[in-house]
């Protein structure tokens, strides 16, 4: 089992939708979470990290399940300009190791 | 301004060749990374320095070797270059979080990424 899967995409939505992501995680002693945004051919940028209560930041929602060891973006009314590839990464903070650890990434096409 | 930097952006090269990409970041971070990203887009550790401390270093073919000279940089140097090289390489920095306190969120920053193309 890969430490972080996500499922790939392509999600294809319309501008205007909503759309969730999810991403689960293998080693329960994982400590930090975070959704990071890659457009094509850039560096990917943290777009926020993902707290234990849940967390919002403007039209995305990030929701973190530690029993099921997911963590999920919510995407509300969808703009051209989210297009890209979306990547969860896990950070298990055991034995000083400093890992970040990314999935493949979930690419995310919103259609005019 | 820029946070992390790297150079070259850009290397065309030839098979069997070395080359070095060099990394700098001004943030004041104590950890620095070496990332690969291949063709189908999927990120790779293969090395992370901490204090100039070489502390994980994946399975690199041993034709890579970092080098840390102080806690600012992290080059990366590849010898006798293969087309599977061929890839974007970037180098990224955090602040260790046990040490930083509490605002620290423990974001990890790239820079802007090296694309190596081996002939």
């Amino acid at each position: 089992r890969k430490e972080v899967e996500q499922d790939p995409g392509p999600f294809n939505v319309p501008e205007g939708a909503t759309v969730a992501f999810n991403c689960t995680y293998s080693n329960s002693a994982s400590q930090s979470f975070f959704w990071y945004r890659q457009d094509c051919r850039k560096e990917p940028k943290l777009l926020m990290s993902v707290y234990s209560s849940g967390n919002e930041d403007g039209r995305f929602t990030a929701q973190l399940n530690r029993a099921s060891q997911y963590i999920s973006l919510l995407i509300r009314d969808s703009k051209l300009s989210d297009s890209a590839t979306y990547l969860c990464v896990v950070y298990p903070i055991t034995s000083g190791t400093y890992k970040y650890i990314f999935g493949t990434g979930t690419r995310l096409k919103v259609l005019a | 301004d820029t946070a992390v930097s790297q150079t070259p952006k850009y290397l065309v090269t030839q098979m069997g060749n070395d080359k070095s990409i060099k990394c700098e970041q001004n943030l004041g971070h104590d950890t620095m990374y070496w990332y690969k990203q291949d063709s189908k887009k999927f990120l790779k550790i293969m090395f992370s320095y901490n204090n100039k401390e070489l502390i994980i270093n994946e399975t690199v073919p041993n034709r890579f070797s970092p080098k840390s000279p102080d806690k600012a940089h992290l080059n990366l140097h590849i010898n006798s270059l293969e087309l599977g090289d061929s890839a974007v390489y970037f180098c990224a920095s955090s602040q260790d979080r046990r040490t930083s306190g509490r605002e620290n969120t423990g974001e990890l920053f790239f820079g802007e990424g090296s694309r190596l193309t081996v002939l």
